[in-house]
């Protein structure tokens, strides 16, 4: 199973660009990088995905490096609203289908 | 309307009671799904329903039993449950099984005593 190494934790100042990296050093050549996010009691939320190419919506960019193994999540200006759990996801393939399989997470402060 | 929603937002039940936490979602998404997760910790998936039909169950025991009546609908009855099992419980769905941008509902929180 593919599976992702991420920083249990991270600080940010209000404003500034946070950078979130993940390790998936055991991904194949055909499988996506996802990226959600957990507010504190809420569900999680989709953010952004992508498979080689850097990637931009309104919410954040996704860097992917060009050997796969790494990436790195952007909020170019976070805010207060933006702490939470981040996690980086990599689909596994099941016989029943796609697995969503969450790992540890970073958890993101923005401070004031 | 871009929501999944739970009922009830939160649930005690006794070890011998009988209930049932309902997911509903009118977006047209065929595949749904049901995850656990405890205090601190990330989202443990359960159950995945592709067209109405189970397609992953992830070794759960069988004091939880999930049911999809049609396509909007994504039920779990719990039965016999152990203070353990106390946790938030997750709804998700998926235009496809194919596709893992999911739509998350806000969680049932259960509470087992």
């Amino acid at each position: 199973d593919a599976k992702t190494t991420q920083p249990p934790s991270m600080d940010c100042a209000e404003g500034r660009a946070a950078n979130l990296p993940c390790n998936h050093s055991t991904i194949s050549g055909n499988e996506y990088v996802y990226w959600y996010r957990q507010i504190h009691s809420q569900g999680p939320q989709y953010i952004i995905h992508g498979l080689k190419n850097n990637e931009t919506n309104e919410m954040a960019s996704l860097i992917i490096t060009e050997d796969r193994k790494s990436s790195t999540l952007i909020l170019p200006h976070a805010t207060l609203r933006d702490t939470a759990v981040y996690y980086c996801i990599v689909r596994v393939l099941n016989t029943g289908g796609f697995k969503t399989i969450f790992g540890a997470g970073t958890r993101l402060f923005v401070k004031a | 309307d871009t929501e999944v929603t739970q009922t009830p937002k939160h649930l005690v039940m006794g070890m011998t009671n009988k209930k049932s936490l309902k997911c509903e979602q009118h977006m047209g998404h065929r595949a749904m799904y049901w995850y656990k997760q405890k205090a601190k910790k990330p989202p443990e998936l359960m159950f995945v329903y592709s067209y109405e039909k189970l397609s992953i169950n992830e070794s759960v025991p069988s004091r939880f039993s999930p049911e999809c009546p049609n396509s909007s609908l994504l039920n779990l009855h719990l039965h016999a449950l152990q203070p353990e099992d106390s946790a938030l419980y997750l709804c998700a769905s998926a235009t496809g099984p194919m596709n893992t941008e999911a739509f998350f509902g806000q969680g049932t929180r259960l509470t087992v005593v």
